[in-house]
């Protein structure tokens, strides 16, 4: 398996885009979270799916940001519009039930 | 809450020296204890891991007991290599499919030749 995949590797942009990051998870894992990494902060999980449905999305900082998983092999989060303090990496995981979880490179979004 | 700390890095070694870097913890319930390992440029790995007290973790050199009397999983390998440069996560999660990750804010460990 290719692990998990994330694209862009990069995205640069200009305050009040519309940005989406896209994630493909490891075939039949069960399981999809999303990250942010931060200098302050650290890694904060932003959302995770169980099955394509969200379960909690309690870390997600604002309604900008909105999150999918269409199908089980696909997921977007969305930031729009998108402001400086957003510019971070953001990682997507996945894992079955009870294993470890699985991260992706990340993306390292930048916006201007 | 969960919570992870771990010591601020960064942490500078000289090739062939000892390492510990420190992780202690606070959970309700019995959580599973893990350290992944973030290459620069690259996501995070999974170095090591121990479900429950007294395990022992390891992987590359690296290993992790879980201490449950001290709440901690300190990482120690005995000999690093300039190759061993990253920056390292302690993390716990509690199971059961309820939660992602708890992450500690990483160590960014520096080995010198």
């Amino acid at each position: 398996d290719a692990g998990v995949i994330q694209s862009p590797r990069h995205e640069v942009t200009e305050m009040g885009q519309e940005v989406t990051l896209r994630c493909k998870p490891i075939s039949g894992h069960d399981y999809l979270f999303w990250y942010r990494q931060t200098m302050m902060r650290g890694l904060e999980l932003l959302i995770y799916f169980n099955n394509n449905v969200p379960i909690d999305d309690s870390g997600m900082p604002e309604d900008r940001f909105s999150a999918k998983m269409p199908n089980a092999s696909f997921s977007t989060l969305k930031i729009q519009p998108s402001e400086p303090r957003d510019s971070a990496v953001y990682f997507c995981a996945s894992r079955l039930s009870n294993t470890e979880a699985f991260f992706g490179q990340g993306t390292r979004l930048t916006v201007v | 809450g969960n919570s992870v700390t771990q010591m601020e890095g960064p942490v500078t070694l000289s090739e062939e020296a000892f390492l510990t870097i420190n992780c202690t913890y606070t959970a309700t319930g019995y959580p599973s204890l893990f350290w992944y390992v973030q290459y620069p440029g690259e996501g995070l790995q999974l170095l090591l891991k121990a479900t429950k007290a007294d395990d022992k973790g390891s992987n590359k050199g690296f290993e992790a007991t879980y201490r449950k009397e001290t709440t901690s999983f300190h990482l120690e390998k005995g000999s690093v290599q300039v190759s061993d440069s990253a920056v390292y996560f302690c993390a716990l999660w509690t199971g059961g499919g309820a939660d992602g990750l708890t992450f500690g804010k990483g160590t960014h460990l520096i080995i010198q030749p």
